[in-house]
């Protein structure tokens, strides 16, 4: 079956430096991409997205990479923050029902 | 938040028993979902509804079943409660169902002894 995994299980930055999250998928149909953050004890909060005829999309602070070739997704958080302290996670569709990674735990040092 | 309440935020019960979770949506979006989140497996579709009384099964659908009676209400049952079942359960909405966000509430733990 189709898979969805992050290359590190933690990852720990120095505030102020940019973080990078990276995220492969194993289905060549997938066509929709999605970055939720979750903290502790809430659900998973929406950050950004990126359909497949794209392959850069930039937000308030973060940047979303897709490379459909080698099927990998990344997400850039510049100037990381305390706040940015979280679970991160990497969904695919195409819906109904994204198939999500297991999670990178991003710790921000101060 | 995106107007997501589920109900309980926690619950403790024993093997065997019935459990109902709930969820209510006040964004009048058509796509419901309840996902359940266990460390090692991330988070893992159960079932999803796409209007009401429409709805379809996920990738863990076995001993869970939902009901959909008003667009804001999506009811998740255990028919018959298992320790397998002890978990995180978060339900989700999107507006259209294609390529669009999902918007999670802040789930309901639970435990089952």
């Amino acid at each position: 079956g189709e898979s969805v995994g992050l290359h590190l299980p933690t990852l720990s930055v120095q505030e102020g430096d940019n973080s990078i999250i990276n995220c492969a998928y194993s289905n060549s149909a997938s066509d929709y991409f999605i970055w939720y953050k979750q903290e502790s004890g809430k659900g998973p909060q929406f950050i950004i997205d990126i359909r497949s005829n794209m392959d850069k999309r930039q937000g308030q602070r973060v940047t979303v990479l897709l490379n459909k070739t080698v099927k990998h997704l990344s997400l850039q958080i510049a100037a990381t923050q305390p706040g940015d302290s979280a679970v991160y996670f990497c969904a695919t569709g195409p819906l109904p029902g994204l198939t999500f990674g297991s999670g990178t735990q991003l710790t921000v040092l101060p | 938040d995106a107007g997501i309440t589920q109900s309980p935020r926690h619950k403790v019960t024993e093997t065997g028993t019935p459990v109902t979770l709930r969820c209510h949506q006040t964004e009048n979006h058509r796509y419901m979902y309840w996902y359940r989140q266990d460390p090692g497996h991330g988070l893992r579709l159960i079932h999803y509804s796409y209007g009401v009384k429409d709805t379809d099964k996920g990738e863990v659908s076995d001993g869970y079943s939902v009901s959909r009676s008003k667009t804001e209400d999506f009811l998740l049952t255990l028919e018959s409660a298992t320790s397998s079942q002890t978990s995180v359960y978060f339900c989700a909405i999107s507006e259209t169902g294609g390529n669009s966000p999902l918007h999670f509430g802040n789930g309901t733990r639970l435990t089952v002894t």
